[in-house]
């Protein structure tokens, strides 16, 4: 088990551009989540998927922002038309969640994809 | 409406010295679920501890203990006997359970980054 993988780690495009990360949960974990983090703030909830299907998603999640999970393994997370406010930190987590009377499920999180639009 | 509040915005400590990290939360529900994360300089957020609201009991891991105390809407992280390698940024969070389990969402605080020195 190597973690929560995300790719690429760094990400530096101009503004108007396409960008996509990609997330590699942990094998068995049926859930996974898109948070996004700026400096000297806490990660932000984007959305979450229960194997391929997108379960939730925050208003903070635009028109232009779009998350698959195809096949319930990994994820992307494309961003279109990059704006300069879109620079942070995109952190990917997984868990598993074993079923409604469980309670909270713990994350693992991935290294995050740093995003830079200039 | 959820929110998590971490007032220290950063605390510097010298090795050895005991710190306690302060966590305010506000939720309307009356089972949800608190965390404590910590984000070395890695970036990679680390998963310190789960605490549901039924269970009021004080727990100690280590040098790491916890206060949870329902009364103060509170849950307070203290580090004893710090050491060099606590130096990172730790965050609070709240997850509020819906429909007998839990909901993707975790509503972080904003961090507080703690520098201790040797």
């Amino acid at each position: 088990d190597t973690g929560v993988s995300q790719n690429p780690r760094h990400k530096i495009t101009k503004r108007g551009q396409n960008v996509t990360f990609r997330c590699d949960p942990i094998s068995e974990h049926n859930r996974l989540y898109w948070y996004r983090q700026t400096l000297g703030q806490g990660p932000e909830f984007l959305t979450y998927f229960q194997n391929e299907a997108q379960l939730e998603k925050s208003r903070l999640l635009s028109d232009r922002f779009s998350a698959e999970r195809p096949k319930g393994s990994f994820s992307t997370l494309e961003i279109q038309r990059t704006e300069q406010g879109d620079s942070a930190m995109y952190l990917c987590a997984s868990s598993l969640y074993p079923g409604a009377a469980s309670g909270a499920n713990v994350l693992t999180f991935g290294a995050g994809s740093r995003l830079t639009v200039l | 409406a959820q929110k998590v509040t971490q007032a220290q915005t950063e605390i510097s400590v010298v090795e050895k010295e005991d710190v306690t990290l302060d966590c305010v939360y506000e939720t309307r529900d009356t089972t949800y679920y608190l965390f404590w994360y910590k984000q070395p300089p890695s970036g990679e957020l680390v998963f310190l501890i789960r605490r549901n609201s039924f269970d009021e009991q004080n727990e100690i891991s280590g040098r790491y203990s916890w206060n949870f105390q329902k009364s103060t809407s509170s849950f307070n992280f203290t580090i004893t006997a710090s050491q060099v390698v606590d130096s990172a940024v730790y965050f609070c969070a709240l997850s509020e359970a819906n429909y007998g389990g839990s909901q993707g969402n975790l509503i972080f605080g904003k961090g507080t980054k703690l520098s201790v020195k040797p």
